[in-house]
């Protein structure tokens, strides 16, 4: 059964870091491109960030560029997510997704973990 | 950047088709994704480039594209049917993944 596990949300104050990962079984996780994706409260999914099935290709959306830092481990089936910088508007559940083999779309997403930024 | 447009709301009677649009500049040249989402849960992958229903997912699911306008159909509407529909394309240009911003599907 292919499952994705996040974690690492926390309350965070304004300027702070904080480190998500997401768990991967069930599946060939280095065969997969994954993403993270964050739904702010009450609002509509917003993609965050993409990384290719080795590593080597990475994307961000404008509104991480240069706070956000995505990477993953294939030998630990895991994907991460590093956020500096926090802002109040990164308030959100961080979902991790994968992408469906042969041709974009996430078929896959973990139940969130939520990251809450106040002071 | 590329935008897609989708309605806030969208009724439909029970066991009638609920049609959700998803608009955007030429999206009939792009392949088009939509998931559903309850309350509190993960979204959920129901169409796939455009028309493609994931394993699991009832066949009353269906989607079109062309022109400047994707379409979600569910056919036979029910009560379960009850979520937010998000559509979703790739745009190269920007090396973006780009969501819409939501349409909550309400069954009368």
């Amino acid at each position: 059964e292919v499952q994705l596990v996040e974690s690492g949300g926390d309350l965070v104050q304004p300027g702070g870091s904080l480190r998500l990962s997401c768990s991967a079984s069930g599946f060939t996780f280095s065969n997969y491109k994954m993403n993270w994706v964050r739904q702010a409260p009450g609002k509509g999914l917003e993609w965050v960030s993409y990384i290719s099935s080795s590593g080597s290709t990475i994307y961000y959306a404008d509104s991480v560029q240069g706070r956000f830092t995505i990477s993953r481990d294939n030998a630990e089936n895991s994907l991460y997510l590093q956020i500096h910088s926090l802002r109040a508007e990164d308030t959100a559940v961080y979902y991790c997704a994968r992408e469906r083999l042969g041709g974009a779309a996430f078929d896959f997403w973990g139940q969130g973990t939520v990251v809450t930024v106040s002071s | 950047s590329y935008e897609l447009t989708q309605p806030l709301s969208v009724s439909v009677a029970l066991g009638q088709t609920a049609r959700i649009p998803c608009g955007g500049y030429n999206i009939g040249g792009k392949d088009v994704h939509w998931y559903q989402q309850k309350p509190a849960q993960a979204p959920v992958l129901v169409i796939y480039a455009d028309n493609n229903r994931p394993s699991g997912i009832p066949e009353r699911f269906s989607g079109s594209n062309s022109g400047n306008t994707a379409t979600l159909t569910i056919s036979r509407a029910q009560a379960g049917d009850e979520s937010d529909y998000y559509c979703q394309v790739w745009d190269p240009t920007a090396a973006d993944w780009v969501f819409g911003g939501g349409t909550k599907l309400t069954v009368l």
